[in-house]
């Protein structure tokens, strides 16, 4: 069975620095996407970025960046020049097989301090 | 587009009573989702359907939980009788899957079982 593994159940940043959760899977799957999604207190599931497993070239989205590792099965997220408006619990998913359903993580809880 | 719609936004109810919660996913999407997050167990999928037929249901909890989806736009998760251990926010979620297996979630329903 797939399983998602975030170490992290906090962290904390200074607004303007860069941060990385950490997010590790496990798979058998060759053919799989995973994400990332934020959920601030308003608890709206947000997705930040995605990654195709296929692709070798890590995702990138405005401040958010990906490093995914394929062999050592690890995919976390940076954050760059972080904002106020980045705290929030940060969920790691993972999608394959025969369906898309989510497996989700234990979630990160990022503080932003000014 | 409006987005995945969910009702009641929060639900209090006690004990026993019957709790039916509604969902509208984006006009489409053919795949939906309906998740459960709590404390104790974070985020886990309960239920989901392909072209309106159920394909997983293998995280229902319980025979007191049943879902419905009687057509593309519309879908039910009702609990009968509900029970304390019961409370949790309810997301529902839909996909189109060729669109890299990203799912578009709800704002979620927060019931609450006295």
């Amino acid at each position: 069975a797939q399983t998602v593994t975030q170490s992290q159940p906090e962290m904390s940043v200074q607004e303007a620095e860069t941060v990385t959760l950490s997010c590790t899977y496990d798979t058998s799957e060759s053919d799989y996407y995973l994400f990332w999604y934020k959920q601030p207190p308003s608890r709206q599931m947000i997705l930040v970025i995605r990654q195709e497993a296929y692709k070798q070239q890590n995702a990138t989205e405005n401040r958010f960046s990906v490093n995914f590792q394929k062999a050592a099965k690890s995919f976390s997220l940076k954050i760059s020049d972080s904002q106020l408006g980045d705290a929030a619990m940060y969920f790691c998913a993972y999608s394959g097989g025969a369906t898309n359903k989510l497996i989700f993580g234990t979630g990160t809880l990022l503080a932003v301090q000014p | 587009d409006a987005g995945v719609i969910q009702s009641p936004r929060h639900e209090v109810t006690e004990m026993g009573q019957e709790v039916t919660l509604r969902c509208k996913p984006i006009s489409g999407h053919n795949s939906l989702f309906w998740y459960r997050q709590t404390m104790m167990r974070g985020l886990e999928l309960l239920i989901y359907f392909n072209n309106n037929v159920p394909i997983d249901d293998s995280g229902m909890p319980e025979d007191r939980f049943s879902a419905k989806m009687p057509n593309a736009s519309f879908s039910t998760l009702k609990i009968q009788p509900s029970e304390p251990r019961d409370s949790a926010v309810y997301f529902c979620a839909s996909s189109f899957p060729p669109t890299a297996n990203e799912q578009f979630f709800g704002p979620g329903t927060r019931l609450t079982v006295l």
